[in-house]
């Protein structure tokens, strides 16, 4: 069983489109991350869930809104894409916010924005 | 605030040859440590942390790291690499005050391990 899986894998779109990325974690864990690995593979969080609460927005543009329906889901919808968007989104969860908790990530979907 | 830095951005080794990854890092606050590694196409997995305790830690696949507080370092070692550890490794910290779990990361290191 895939402890973190995320939907879709690849994602290639044109700009100006709104698109998702599903993510669901089956570990009973109460926290849930979104990180962007860039073409650099440098990683930065962008949003943190704590039991569908939000917790850390990393400044991220309000194109990226996450939504948590329940805890074993954050979702992550793109509004109006743009060439710089393209890169390698993680979804990640851990059992706690805490930093003394193992992060479980997930296979990345790779979006392509042409 | 914390950052890391990963003093090689490529590693070439050959195959039974042993390797150190260098990771340093910089806080304010004391921090937790961690190193994963992804390979190809793949998500990340946890390699091993560092959390209180011994500062000489072992993780999976015959890795392990040091602890330096004064130097700030924790660096990773692996006595003898496999062609099958070739893979990018990411050191990253979390500072101990929970701050929503976040992990700062390096810019990663590509091992490259050679027959």
């Amino acid at each position: 069983d895939t402890a973190v899986s995320q939907t879709p894998k690849y994602l290639v779109t044109q700009m100006g489109n709104d698109k998702s990325i599903k993510c669901e974690q089956n570990l009973g864990h109460d926290t849930m991350y979104w990180y962007k690995q860039d073409s650099k593979k440098f990683l930065k969080i962008m949003f943190s869930y704590n039991n569908k609460e939000l917790i850390i927005n990393e400044t991220v543009p309000n194109r990226f809104s996450p939504k948590s329906p329940d805890k074993a889901h954050l979702n992550l919808h793109i509004n109006s894409l743009e060439l710089g968007d393209s890169a390698v989104y993680f979804c990640a969860s851990s059992p706690l916010g805490g930093g003394n908790t193992e992060a479980f990530f997930g296979q990345g979907t790779r979006l392509t924005v042409v | 605030a914390q950052s890391v830095t990963q003093l090689d951005s490529q590693v070439p080794v050959f195959e039974e040859a042993p390797v150190e990854l260098r990771c340093n890092y910089s806080s304010s606050v004391s921090v937790y440590l961690f190193w994963y590694v992804q390979y190809p196409n793949q998500g990340l997995q946890l390699l091993l942390k560092y959390l209180s305790g011994s500062t000489l830690v072992k993780g999976i696949n015959g890795f392990e790291a040091e602890f330096n507080k004064s130097q700030t370092s924790f660096h990773l070692r692996k006595p003898s690499v496999h062609i099958s550890d070739t893979a990018e490794y990411f050191c990253a910290v979390t500072s101990v005050y929970n701050q929503g779990g976040k992990l700062i990361f390096g810019q990663g290191t590509e091992l490259s391990v050679k027959p």
